[in-house]
């Protein structure tokens, strides 16, 4: 089956500074990379995704690239804020086609330190 | 918007009981959620309901877990009986998925029930 590795598990930077997680899957067929950020006793919230048919998306300060014949992905944010500071997960999914579901397979996650 | 509601928040029994923990997913989504998270496991998926069926319940640990849906606004995740290792978070969440084509549809977390057994 499916199996996502993420690293780094911690990671901490100064405000400001860049920050930069990376995940790799197994399955090829995957199709679909969300990023979840899990703030300290709140459930995961989805971030930004990333279907396979686009090797790059960008949302204001974050960004996710993918590489299908690396089988991996990237989770980019830049100019980090204090509020960036949590918990964020990878995930892969063949994206539910032919009759199957959305079953997304989490990576075991980075925990973000943005410090002032 | 309420967002996907789970209750209760904390629970702490003791090893032998009996644990039922509800989801109520946003109105209007189709497909329901139940996963596991630890610190060793990650999360985990347990099951997936699909229009109150369940599709894929290959994610439960053994018999002595049970979900149900009774009803598009309701869902009940049982342990009995409970078991130290059971102690970890469960999120119930839910998403719409569209008929006759593939779902990339995000999926919605509740806020999580932290189960603690002794």
């Amino acid at each position: 089956g499916e199996n996502v590795e993420q690293h780094p598990s911690t990671l901490s930077v100064q405000e400001g500074d860049s920050a930069v997680i990376k995940c790799t899957y197994s399955d090829s067929a995957s199709n679909y990379f969300p990023w979840y950020k899990q703030e300290l006793g709140k459930g995961p919230q989805l971030i930004i995704d990333i279907r396979s048919n686009v090797g790059e998306k960008k949302d204001q300060r974050i960004a996710v690239t993918l590489n299908k014949t690396a089988k991996h992905f990237s989770l980019h944010i830049t100019e980090t804020q204090p509020e960036d500071s949590a918990v964020y997960f990878c995930a892969a999914s063949r994206g539910g086609g032919s009759g199957g579901y959305n079953k997304l397979i989490f990576g075991a996650g980075t925990r973000l330190a943005v410090h002032p | 918007d309420a967002g996907v509601i789970q209750s209760p928040r904390h629970e702490v029994t003791e090893m032998g009981q009996e644990v039922t923990l509800r989801c109520k997913p946003i109105s209007g989504h189709n497909s329901l959620f139940w996963y596991r998270q630890t610190m060793m496991r990650g999360l985990e998926l347990l099951i997936y309901f699909n229009n109150n069926v369940p599709i894929d319940d290959s994610g439960m640990p053994e018999d002595r877990f049970s979900a149900k849906m009774p009803n598009a606004s309701f869902s009940t995740l049982k342990i009995q009986p409970s078991e130290p290792r059971d102690s970890a978070v469960y999120f119930c969440a839910s998403s719409l998925r569209l008929a006759g084509g593939s779902s990339y549809n995000e999926q919605f977390f509740g806020p999580g029930t932290r189960l603690t057994v002794l």
